[in-house]
């Protein structure tokens, strides 16, 4: 079972702040890292699959960095928007099975 | 596609009680899943399928059991349901090549109380 660790647990910041979350997993025997956003009352979609030391994806506002050999990602959010708000999670992989971090919470007031 | 659908949405039992949660998927996904999510604790894996007639336990398999018969459906059981099963359960999917390159798709979810 992988240790994946999420911080900080929850944000409130204001419509048009930029944020960013971190995401720490073991750097050995790594596969994949793997970002989610979930939305209350609903499922978990995907933000992004990495998997290449020094990846770095984005869509939208949103972008992705990934550190293999230290073990951490970063997640960022520039110009936060209400509709923002959200529990992002990550999950780091091993062969067959992801291991997920508790989420981050963020909150986006207008 | 429907992608990954669940039922029930909602379901109370009574202690002692046995159902089974249905999960089917209509992507041809090979990789297939069970989590729990409990308040603070994030997702928690039950138990994983990794093709038909193949499965195998995840970090909180206790008191669940799972077949695979088919591709596309993959139903969790609960033989003598206990309060501390009292969770909300999100089956996914992943598509061939495994969570290694691929995303997972979860579907909506089964909010089950056990009183």
């Amino acid at each position: 079972i992988l240790n994946v660790e999420q911080s900080p647990q929850s944000l409130h910041v204001q419509e048009g702040d930029s944020t960013n979350f971190t995401c720490s997993f073991p750097s050995s025997n790594f596969y994949a890292l793997h970002w989610y956003r979930w939305e209350t009352a609903k499922s978990p979609e995907a933000l992004f699959v990495m998997t290449l030391n020094g990846d770095e994806k984005k869509k939208g506002r949103i972008s992705a960095t990934l550190n293999t050999k230290e073990g951490y990602s970063y997640l960022y959010i520039k110009g936060s928007q209400p509709e923002d708000s959200a529990t992002y999670l990550c999950a780091s992989t091993g062969y067959s099975t992801l291991t997920f971090g508790k989420g981050t919470m963020l909150l986006v007031s207008p | 596609n429907a992608g990954v659908t669940q039922t029930p949405k909602f379901r109370i039992l009574k202690i002692g009680q046995s159902m089974t949660l249905q999960c089917t998927q209509d992507m041809n996904h090979n990789y297939m899943y069970w989590y729990r999510q409990d308040p603070g604790m994030g997702l928690k894996l039950i138990y994983y399928s990794v093709g038909a007639g193949i499965t195998d336990k995840g970090e909180v398999p206790n008191g669940y059991n799972v077949s695979r018969s088919t591709t596309e459906d993959f139903p969790l059981r609960l033989e003598l349901a206990a309060p501390s099963q009292t969770s909300v359960y999100f089956c996914a999917s992943t598509e061939g090549g495994g969570p290694s390159f691929n995303e997972q798709f979860f579907g909506p979810g089964t909010r089950l109380t056990v009183l």
